[in-house]
C-alpha cells in the first residue's frame, strides 16, 4: 500500500512563526501536491510538484512556498503564518503513469492553528 | 471562480435507501471525473471515477453517471449504510502529466440507522 506520511497531526503557531509542514511518500512518485480544506470551500490546491526541484504553483500559493529537494519529501512553508492559514492541510502524491482516473493518495492531513 | 460546484452541503438518507450526490462543473476541458470520500480526521480516500467517454461506472454500491452536454455528475449510493456517513468530494481533471485535481466544495453525508 502506498503510504503518504505527514509529520504532524496537529500544530499551534503563533502569528509570525515560519512554518514548516513534511510530508513523505513511499512510492517513488512524481507528482506530489499540497491542499488545504476549508468548510464551504473544499479542497484548494496550493503547490504541486512533478519532479525533484521542480514546483508549480496552485490556485492560492500567496504567503506559501515549497521544497522538493528528494523525491520522497515535499515540504509546504508558511513564511510568517497568520491567523487566516489556520486550516486543515493535505498532502497527496500520484504516479503519472497510473493515469488520471486512479487519482492520488492523500495524507491523514495535519490541522494548523494560527493564534 | 469554482470550477467543480457542489450545491447541497449536506444531505440525510435512511439506511437502505438511496444517496444522490450532485457535481457540477464549468469547464468543457475537463475529461476525467473522480469522487473521493473524507472522515473527519482523515485524509480522502479515492472512490470511484470516470472519463468523459463514458456516461456511467459502476463498482459495487457506487455507481457514478456523467451527462457532459450538462456539465453534471452525480454519485449513486445503493443501498445506503451507516459507515457511508462522510464528507464526499467531486473532482475534475484534464489529464496531462501533472493531472491537476480540481475539487469541489463537499456534501456531508449521513446516513440514518
Amino acid at each position: 500500500d502506498v503510504k503518504v506520511t505527514q509529520s504532524s497531526r496537529y500544530l499551534v503557531k503563533r502569528t509570525g512563526e515560519k512554518v514548516f509542514l513534511e510530508c513523505v511518500q513511499d512510492m517513488d512518485h512524481e507528482n506530489m501536491f499540497w491542499y488545504r480544506q476549508d468548510p464551504g470551500l473544499g479542497l484548494r490546491l496550493i503547490y504541486f510538484s512533478y519532479d525533484v526541484k521542480m514546483k508549480e504553483k496552485g490556485d492560492i500559493p500567496e504567503g506559501y512556498s515549497v521544497s522538493r529537494e528528494k523525491k520522497e519529501r515535499f515540504s509546504l512553508i508558511l513564511e510568517s503564518a497568520s491567523t487566516n492559514q489556520t486550516s486543515m492541510y493535505l498532502c497527496a502524491s500520484s504516479f503519472p503513469d497510473r493515469g488520471p482516473l486512479r487519482g492520488y493518495t492523500f495524507g491523514s492531513g495535519t490541522r494548523l492553528t494560527v493564534v | 471562480d469554482q470550477q467543480v460546484k457542489q450545491n447541497s452541503p449536506s444531505l440525510s438518507v435512511q439506511e437502505g435507501r438511496i444517496s444522490i450526490l450532485n457535481c457540477d462543473y464549468t469547464n468543457s476541458m475537463f475529461d476525467y471525473f473522480l469522487w473521493y470520500k473524507k472522515y473527519p480526521a482523515e485524509g480522502p480516500t479515492f472512490l470511484i471515477s470516470i472519463s468523459s467517454i463514458k456516461d456511467k461506472n459502476e463498482d459495487g454500491r457506487f455507481t457514478v453517471f456523467l451527462n457532459k452536454s450538462a456539465k453534471h455528475l452525480s454519485l449513486h449510493i445503493v443501498p445506503s449504510q451507516p459507515g457511508d456517513s462522510a464528507v464526499y468530494f467531486c473532482a475534475a481533471s484534464e489529464g496531462g502529466a501533472t493531472n491537476k485535481l480540481i475539487f469541489g466544495t463537499g456534501t456531508l453525508l449521513a446516513v440514518q440507522p
